[in-house]
């Protein structure tokens, strides 16, 4: 079932320092790419998400790149804080169908 | 505006029993996902209810159903429970079926001994 690529497994970097998290994807017929932020013992949060009309989304210190035809996507976070240590997913699914895939995290950890 | 609730959040269940864990979705929110977290499979979508019918199926086995009531509370049943069924569940809500953004419950950590 394992649609979305997502890489690394785990990041570490320096606070201010730029995180940068990959995933690729296989199904053309994905057209809607949310982020989710995971804190120990939480659910998941939508962080940032984007569509394919667009190559990149900004909000605040996150930014989504896409390229649609290499089917991949990736968030770059800049000024990287230790409170933004999390587990970081990406996914990916059809914007009309709520049967989202998610690929298998990135455990961040922001070291000050 | 209260967040997505599930209930309980922690249960201990044994081999061959059953559990129903409940979600409420945000106010307003029709559509209800259900995900199962494991460390070994990651996010799995189990399955999506709107306006009381099931919209959508993941690939799990018959023994994990779910039902929707009228007031979009919805609510996943999980029969003859297996070791393998410990999990992290999730239940996200969304505006409606086909409406993207999802908002994710704190989920019910089932541990099957």
């Amino acid at each position: 079932q394992q649609q979305v690529k997502q890489s690394p497994q785990s990041l570490i970097v320096q606070k201010g320092g730029i995180s940068i998290i990959n995933c690729a994807y296989e199904n053309t017929a994905f057209d809607y790419f949310p982020w989710y932020q995971q804190f120990p013992g939480k659910g998941p949060a939508l962080l940032i998400a984007i569509r394919p009309d667009v190559s990149e989304k900004k909000e605040g210190r996150f930014t989504i790149s896409f390229n649609k035809s290499a089917k991949q996507f990736s968030l770059h976070i800049m000024d990287s804080q230790p409170g933004d240590s999390a587990t970081y997913f990406c996914a990916a699914g059809e914007y009309n169908n709520n049967d989202m895939r998610f690929g298998a995290g990135t455990r961040l950890t922001v070291k000050p | 505006k209260a967040g997505v609730t599930q209930t309980p959040r922690y249960l201990i269940k044994t081999r061959g029993q059953q559990v129903t864990l409940s979600c409420s979705p945000i106010s307003g929110h029709r559509s209800v996902s259900w995900y199962q977290q494991t460390p070994g499979q990651g996010l799995q979508f189990l399955f999506e209810y709107f306006s009381e019918t099931q919209r959508n199926k993941g690939n799990f086995p018959g023994r994990f159903s779910g039902r929707q009531f009228s007031n979009s509370r919805s609510e996943m049943n999980v029969s003859t429970l297996e070791l393998g069924d410990s999990a992290l569940y999730l239940c996200a809500s969304s505006l409606g079926s086909g409406l993207g953004e999802q908002y994710f419950g704190p989920g019910t950590r089932l541990t099957v001994t």
